[in-house]
């Protein structure tokens, strides 16, 4: 079973509309949670990151919730653009003590169509 | 700076051909990481280092990869002999932070994707 896993898999939208995209994991401890979007063709780039204690994160129109009671953690994307045509990926870091490595999901693909 | 780079971009060979992925991480980051991205599975870390010393190579599929960081800003992931099956994009990313830091944002290079005939 996969430690990180998103829903729903792919998703399609209508331009300006809004979505929400889940991730829960099963990684504990964990030092922070981050959200990645891959672009077609482009390695992935962080949009934010939230660590144990935070709940909340916005970057511009996208804000990443976190849950750590319940290990989910959700980003809404509000008045969707063609250009959030892309993958999202959640990604968990384990405690630092421990590695650096990261637990990927196996992301959510969006398609905004006008 | 820009960002990692990776070389080739594309790569069509046969099977049981070598193949070598080359990575120039950000100048200064200190952890360099190769993934490889598929479909079916995501993206999957396949060995990392720090400070030009592999740390952790247990994602590394079995004993036809190999990877070496000669120095701080040139790594190479190499496949001998290739197969089909390792068909995918194999991403380098580096960051500058380790064990003990928050923040420790991966920047991505653009990927090599690799295609065995």
């Amino acid at each position: 079973k996969n430690q990180v896993e998103q829903s729903p898999q792919s998703l399609i939208i209508l331009e300006g509309k809004n979505c929400t995209l889940q991730c829960n994991y099963t990684v504990s401890p964990f030092s922070n949670l981050r959200w990645y979007k891959q672009d077609t063709g482009r390695g992935p780039v962080s949009l934010t990151i939230m660590t144990f204690s935070e709940n909340t994160k916005s970057n511009g129109r996208y804000t990443a919730t976190l849950d750590a009671d319940t290990k989910q953690s959700s980003l809404h994307i509000t008045a969707s653009q063609l250009s959030d045509s892309a993958s999202y990926i959640c990604v968990v870091r384990g405690p630092s003590y421990n590695t650096d490595k990261l637990i990927f999901g196996t992301g959510t693909r969006l398609q905004v169509f006008p | 700076d820009a960002g990692v780079i990776q070389s080739p971009r594309h790569e069509v060979t046969e099977m049981g051909q070598e193949v070598t992925l080359r990575c120039k991480p950000i100048s200064g980051h200190d952890y360099l990481f190769w993934y490889r991205q598929t479909m079916m599975r995501g993206l999957e870390l396949l060995i990392y280092f720090n400070n030009n010393v592999p740390i952790d190579d247990s994602g590394m599929p079995e004993d036809r990869f190999s990877a070496k960081m000669p120095n701080a800003s040139f790594s190479t992931l190499k496949i001998q002999p290739s197969e089909p099956r390792d068909s995918a994009v194999y991403f380098c990313a580096s960051s500058l932070s380790g064990s003990g830091t928050p923040d420790n944002e991966q920047f991505f290079g653009p990927g090599t994707r690799l295609t065995v005939l």
